[in-house]
């Protein structure tokens, strides 16, 4: 009863270094999506996907690749970290590719510090 | 676009008062409405949702009705208790597809219930 796996869920980095943010999910969902949650900023979405192969940006790209070899997996890359980039970081997932009526799971989160 | 704002926090209560969190959204067509609730430490909850006007959402003693009147979706609860004090999001979902696929949040409000 896994549902959304986050690894890390603590990291420190220094700036310029680069790191991957894995997300996994078993629910077969289509669609999956990360988001950077600030304080009284609300959660802001960084990229999503509708499905292997298929990635876009959201509201805060800049700074962040993300790809979508397969179903499962959806793992987040930080180039060169900035302490901009400091925050808590959020993968979820939902059943369908298209309709946002529908809830999403989310994993317990990576809090990255960028010193 | 769609949007969604919440009353700011945070707010304490004493456990057993009554709560209300305002959430008050903008949006074309007949959007879902959905509150999700995190707990320290943990990644966001779906909590209650409801996918038309005039339904009423509940779980945990919690409440909340989609009045499109008002474009409001405010979340209840009679009789709060230290175990609720979290962080809750009020979120809007798009019903039609096309290109509106993400969620909507509010900023989130920091509720604490104290002995």
């Amino acid at each position: 009863n896994a549902g959304v796996t986050q690894t890390p869920k603590f990291q420190v980095l220094k700036t310029g270094q680069s790191m991957t943010l894995q997300c996994a999910q078993d629910m077969n969902h289509e669609y999956m999506s990360w988001y950077r949650q600030d304080p009284g900023m609300g959660l802001r979405l960084i990229h999503y996907s509708v499905g292997a192969g298929i990635t876009d940006q959201g509201e805060v790209p800049n700074g962040y690749n993300v790809s979508r070899s397969t179903t499962e997996d959806f793992p987040l890359r930080l180039l060169s970290a900035a302490p901009s980039q400091t925050s808590v970081y959020f993968c979820a997932s939902r059943a369908s590719k298209v309709y946002s009526n529908q809830p999403q799971h989310f994993g317990d989160g990576t809090r990255l510090s960028i010193l | 676009g769609n949007s969604v704002t919440q009353m700011e926090g945070p707010v304490t209560l004493s456990e057993e008062a009554f709560l209300t969190i305002n959430c008050t959204y903008t949006a074309t067509g007949y959007p879902s409405l959905f509150w999700y609730v995190q707990y320290p430490g943990e990644g966001l909850q779906l909590l209650l949702k409801a996918t038309k006007a005039d339904d009423k959402g509940s779980n945990k003693g919690f409440e909340a009705t989609y009045r499109k009147e008002t474009t409001s979706f405010h979340l209840e609860k009679g009789s709060v208790q230290v175990s609720d004090s979290a962080v809750y999001f009020c979120a809007l979902g798009s019903n039609s597809g096309g290109s509106n696929y993400k969620l909507t949040f509010g900023k989130g409000t920091l509720l604490t219930v104290n002995p």
